[in-house]
Order: C-alpha cells, then sequence, then structure tokens
C-alpha cells in the first residue's frame, strides 16, 4: 500500500497559461502533503505544506499567488501554476503522509510532474 | 544555506568499484532517511536510522547513523551500473522534514 499519483506526468504549456496538477494517495488517507520543486540533479525545494481543510503554508520565497494549493480531501491536492513562464519550468513532486501515522518521516511520494513552459 | 550537506555532489565510478557517500549538518535529528531517485521519477525510500549509532544494511548498501545524530554515511560495494541515481539524506527534526542536497552517482559499466 502507499502509493501515491501525480497528473499529469508531463504537461507541456504555452507562457501566460494556467497548469493544474493532482496529487492522490490512492490507498490511504493523508491528512498533509507536500510539495516540492526540483531542478536536474538537485535535491527536492519545499514549495509548501497543504493540509486538508485548510491554507497551505508556503516555505520563504514560494509566491502563494503564483502556485495556488488546494487540498480540499484527505485524498487529494492541487498545484496550479498560475499565469507560467518559462522559468517555471521544473519538475514538481507531491508526497503525502498518512492520517494515522502523523509521522513527518513516513512520506510517500508521487512520481513527479516535468512541467514544460514555451 | 542548506541544514543538510551532502557529499560528494557528483560521483562517477567505475562498476566494482566502492563508494561511501557522506551527510552531514550541526543539527540533531530525531530520524533520517535515505532515498534514491532516479530521472523522471519521484525519490524512493532506502532506509530510515533513528538510533545513533545505527548501523543498517540494505545488499550491498549500508548506512550508518551518527552517533550524535547529527551526520549519516550511505557506502555501496561493489557498486552496479542498477545504483545510478540521486541519492539524497533527509532528516526529521520532529517539526520539520530537510532534505540533503543530493548526491549524483554514475556507475559505468
Amino acid at each position: 500500500g502507499a502509493v501515491v499519483s501525480q497528473h499529469p506526468s508531463w504537461v507541456i504549456c504555452k507562457s501566460g497559461t494556467s497548469v493544474k496538477i493532482e496529487c492522490r494517495s490512492l490507498d490511504f488517507q493523508a491528512t498533509t502533503m507536500f510539495w516540492y520543486r526540483q531542478f536536474p540533479k538537485q535535491s527536492l525545494m519545499l514549495m509548501a505544506t497543504s493540509n486538508e481543510g485548510s491554507k497551505a503554508t508556503y516555505e520563504q520565497g514560494v509566491e502563494k499567488d503564483k502556485f495556488l494549493i488546494n487540498h480540499a480531501s484527505l485524498t487529494l491536492s492541487t498545484l496550479t501554476v498560475t499565469s507560467a513562464h518559462p522559468e517555471d519550468s521544473s519538475f514538481y513532486i507531491c508526497s503525502a503522509i498518512r492520517a494515522a501515522s502523523g509521522m513527518l518521516d513516513t512520506q510517500y511520494f508521487g512520481p513527479g510532474t516535468r512541467l514544460t513552459v514555451l | 544555506t542548506q541544514l543538510l550537506e551532502q557529499s560528494p555532489q557528483f560521483l562517477s565510478i567505475q562498476e566494482g568499484e566502492n563508494l561511501t557517500v557522506y551527510c552531514n549538518s550541526s543539527s540533531v535529528f530525531s530520524s533520517l532517511q535515505w532515498y534514491r531517485q532516479e530521472p523522471g521519477e519521484g525519490p524512493v525510500l532506502l532506509v530510515t536510522v533513528v538510533t545513533g549509532g545505527e548501523v543498517k544494511k540494505l545488499k550491498r548498501l549500508t548506512f550508518q547513523f551518527g552517533d550524535a545524530r547529527k551526520d549519516s554515511s550511505l557506502h555501496i560495494t561493489a557498486a552496479q551500473p542498477g545504483d545510478t541515481g540521486l541519492y539524497l539524506c533527509a532528516g526529521n527534526t520532529g517539526n520539520q522534514f530537510y532534505f540533503g542536497t543530493g548526491t549524483s552517482l554514475t556507475v559505468i559499466p
């Protein structure tokens, strides 16, 4: 168990458009989901922490109006990149924590979404 | 400033060689994890260590948690091309979860 999916796996869009990325916990409930951004051969950079039913907590330097996060249910969080620009091109990864555990170190990662903005 | 520094950042070795990756911090962690990530995929958990001085083995991989729970190492014996990937350590302080800077390993056949 503990499978996390992301959709889409790869998206190409024009500059100025908005893109929505979904993160789903398929076989467990997740009270908390995390969104990360990653550049090639670099580590993951935490963008925001998403808690079900409440506003996301953004890391310093991450524009909340640019990266809209919604965690409407215990199995789904979405990241919307608004008015995307080429510098937003990156690999976006989500992770989820089981509702039962509440332990930070039991994160289950999605397969990632590659965003390319032309 | 990264809380967890990994070294080396890049490593390219021949098949069959041994290697060690280090993960260092000045902070104390309640637990530390190691992940491997392949291009275009999410990180996959390899191991979690929680006790200072703990050593865990996973086939050819040996993980050690420092006595003071501030650092860790990953040793790979007789590396194989399938070990190629990005290795990430990650520490949990109880309130926060931090990823290391990453080590990109390439094993040449």
